[in-house]
């Protein structure tokens, strides 16, 4: 059935190292994909997207990789900082109509300093 | 341009209780859809809400109904409280797109339940 999971449930990353963050999923008829950042007491924060049409977007600091062929999500922040410290989210749907989102366990990213 | 709000922050009852939850989805959007986060763990879909009707729902049993106002709002209901139901209560706002389902999903800042 359909799953997202996560390789690493914990990492931990030098202040101003690059962190990269991995994702499984197991929908191959999923065509959208979202990155969330959950900061602890809040809702989840909107970070980066990427259709399936697409295996690469960029955007401030942050990029997202999408390789279909293994069913394989990543995102990788660069130049991490203490406020990047958070429960990092993927989250697949498949583009259908009365769409929900399925959401991996977490991924928690500790800053050191 | 207000963000996604929901109430209250926190909320605690006993089991067999009844709570409503509330949900003002982010202007301009027209779709609300809530999820379960227990601790420690990812959020699950409840339901969706379009048009004042349950467009689609997760694997939940009846006693969470909800509805959806004329102004887009929405309320999650949770009838007959058990110990399981402490958790995270997520709303999160979309707008529909023509003939396809609702796009990127924004979150409110969420409801503890905790039931005794």
């Amino acid at each position: 059935g359909e799953s997202v999971g996560l390789h690493l449930p914990t990492l931990s990353v030098q202040e101003g190292d690059n962190s990269i963050i991995n994702c499984a999923y197991s929908n191959s008829a999923s065509d959208y994909f979202i990155w969330y950042k959950q900061e602890s007491g809040k809702g989840p924060q909107f970070i980066i997207d990427i259709r399936s049409n697409m295996d690469k977007r960029q955007g401030q600091r942050v990029t997202v990789l999408l390789n279909k062929t293994v069913k394989h999500l990543s995102l990788q922040i660069a130049a991490t900082q203490p406020g990047d410290s958070a429960v990092y989210f993927c989250a697949e749907k498949e583009d259908n109509y009365g769409q929900n989102f399925v959401f991996g366990p977490g991924t928690r990213l500790s800053v050191l300093p | 341009d207000a963000g996604v709000t929901q109430s209250p922050t926190h909320l605690i009852k006993t089991r067999g209780q009844q709570v409503t939850l509330r949900c003002s989805p982010k202007s301009g959007h027209d779709t609300v859809s809530w999820y379960q986060q227990a601790l420690g763990q990812g959020p699950q879909f409840i339901f969706q809400y379009y048009e004042e009707e349950e467009r689609q729902r997760g694997n939940f049993p009846d006693r969470f109904s909800g509805h959806q106002f004329p102004n887009y709002s929405s309320e999650l209901n949770v009838n007959a409280l058990l110990l399981g139901d402490s958790a995270l209560y997520l709303c999160a706002s979309s707008l529909a797109g023509s003939g396809r389902g609702p796009d990127t999903q924004y979150f409110g800042p969420g409801t503890r339940l905790t039931v005794l």
